[in-house]
């Protein structure tokens, strides 16, 4: 099972908005509703921000927003912050002896 | 308050063994699916193990790199997951997080282990 596609990097001035987009196929995002998307800030433990497509744990500001269409999901961060300049990896369930396959990471740079 | 807390993470060398543990606080470990998620330096996340919860059996499974030589074990009466594993190589040396699995996204993540496989 090969890793989802995503963009290198993404960037965006405060106040802005950025979409990061996670690419992968029919049997994992094409096939399920389970997309999940984390932020990771440098030397820091991966914090979830989207889960079930479209869904927010509580806590987490609803600035944060995902979608899916097809094979490919996408999270968008509105009015960036300075705070929001990290990594960002998307994940999908993949099914049967693959549980779960992430995606290759963005790093999101606020200008 | 959940918390998942790992340890175990060691230098070790490349062929041999080593046991990760991750203590589990504040929720009922059986009713959910838990992972171990790891991170080479520099690089991404990669699932590497899951363990089912109760509802579903109870069963395991694990990434094609590390199935035959990685284990991933359940004990909730003290509470704990474990990843036991065998035949390490250099290409195993990541940080390696115990995960609450939810809904397919994993919640609560513990601090993380490091692991360095030397060759």
């Amino acid at each position: 099972q090969s890793a989802l596609t995503q963009p290198p990097s993404a960037s965006g001035s405060p106040g802005q908005s950025v979409t990061i987009s996670c690419t992968g196929t029919s049997s994992d995002i094409g096939a399920y509703n389970f997309v999940s998307w984390y932020q990771q800030h440098p030397g820091k433990v991966p914090k979830l921000l989207i889960y079930e497509v479209t869904k927010r744990p509580s806590g987490v500001p609803d600035r944060f927003s995902a979608s899916k269409s097809g094979n490919t999901a996408s999270l968008t961060v509105s009015g960036l912050q300075a705070d929001d300049e990290a990594d960002y990896y998307c994940s999908s369930y993949v099914g049967g002896m693959t549980s779960i396959v992430f995606g290759t990471g963005t790093k999101v740079t606020v200008l | 308050e959940v918390q998942l807390v790992e340890s175990g993470g060691a230098f070790v060398q490349a062929g041999g063994s080593l046991k990760l543990s991750c203590a589990a606080s504040g929720f009922t470990l059986s009713r959910f699916y838990m992972d171990w998620v790891r991170q080479a330096p520099g690089k991404g996340l990669e699932w590497v193990a899951l363990f089912r919860n109760i509802e579903d059996g109870s069963t395991t499974e694990h990434a094609a790199s590390v199935k035959g030589r990685f284990f991933i074990s359940k004990d909730d009466s003290k509470n704990s997951v474990y990843l036991q594993m065998n035949s390490l190589k250099t290409e195993d040396t990541a940080v390696y997080y115990c995960v609450r699995e939810y809904w397919g996204g994993f919640d609560y993540w513990g601090q993380g282990s490091l692991v360095t496989v030397s060759s």
